[in-house]
């Protein structure tokens, strides 16, 4: 199979603060990964594109400097949202594609639900 | 006209019977085509992906794809409650490494 961790599952902060969260792909390795937020009852919403060893690429509309992504190694991307508000809360989750064999294929993590307060 | 379209549902089929799902998309150019489930509060989990046109089987599962008509359906047999959930149709774009989403049928297995 193709396993996909994120950590933590959950998260609650105060408003102002800042919250990393960790997308592992734990049996191959992910040149790219993605991230994606969910409202409740809503679609997903593509962020970023997350390369390993390079800057990731945001969608248009998600700021850069507020959801920090970092793609060090080809089993881990971070990301990371800084200063956190009541409207940053969402569910977050990341995707993975497979590197070897090369594959299109997108598996996706369990998912954090982030609450700020 | 959106990229990846699906009919919202809720789309409600009794206990045992087939569960249709269909899925239309815009890009000529696609080739990679996947069915993905998300349970509420879940993230989605891939069930099915298809590359050529006809029909593709796993399980209680058959995913059919009409690059003409530019389609692609989800055929559940013998349905269970446990299939109730959100289906999500997911669409590669050629030459991009990136998903489209359609908005998602939601499914209701009726015991």
């Amino acid at each position: 199979g193709a396993v996909v961790s994120q950590h933590p599952s959950w998260v609650i902060c105060k408003s102002g603060t800042s919250v990393k969260i960790e997308c592992r792909s734990l049996d191959f390795q992910a040149t790219t990964m993605f991230w994606y937020r969910q409202f409740p009852k809503q679609s997903l919403m593509l962020m970023a594109t997350s390369n390993e060893g390079s800057k990731a690429t945001y969608e248009q509309g998600v700021e850069k400097d507020k959801f920090l992504i970092n793609h060090a190694s080809l089993t881990l991307s971070t990301l990371t949202v800084t200063s956190a508000h009541p409207e940053d809360s969402s569910f977050y989750i990341c995707s993975a594609i497979r590197t070897i064999p090369s594959t299109d294929t997108q598996y996706f993590g369990p998912g954090t639900r982030l609450t700020v307060l | 006209q959106k990229e990846v379209e699906q009919n919202s549902g809720p789309l409600s089929v009794p206990e045992g019977a087939i569960a249709s799902l269909n899925c239309t998309y815009s890009d000529r150019g696609s080739q990679s085509f996947f069915w993905y489930r998300q349970y509420s509060g879940k993230s989605p989990e891939l069930i099915m992906s298809i590359y050529s046109n006809g029909d593709k089987e796993d399980g209680r599962f058959t995913a059919q794809l009409n690059k003409a008509s530019q389609y692609v359906s989800l055929l559940i047999r013998d349905s269970q409650p446990s299939d109730s959930a959100t289906y999500l149709c997911a669409v590669n774009p050629p030459g991009n490494e990136k998903l489209t989403f359609g908005t998602g049928t939601r499914l209701t297995i009726i015991p």
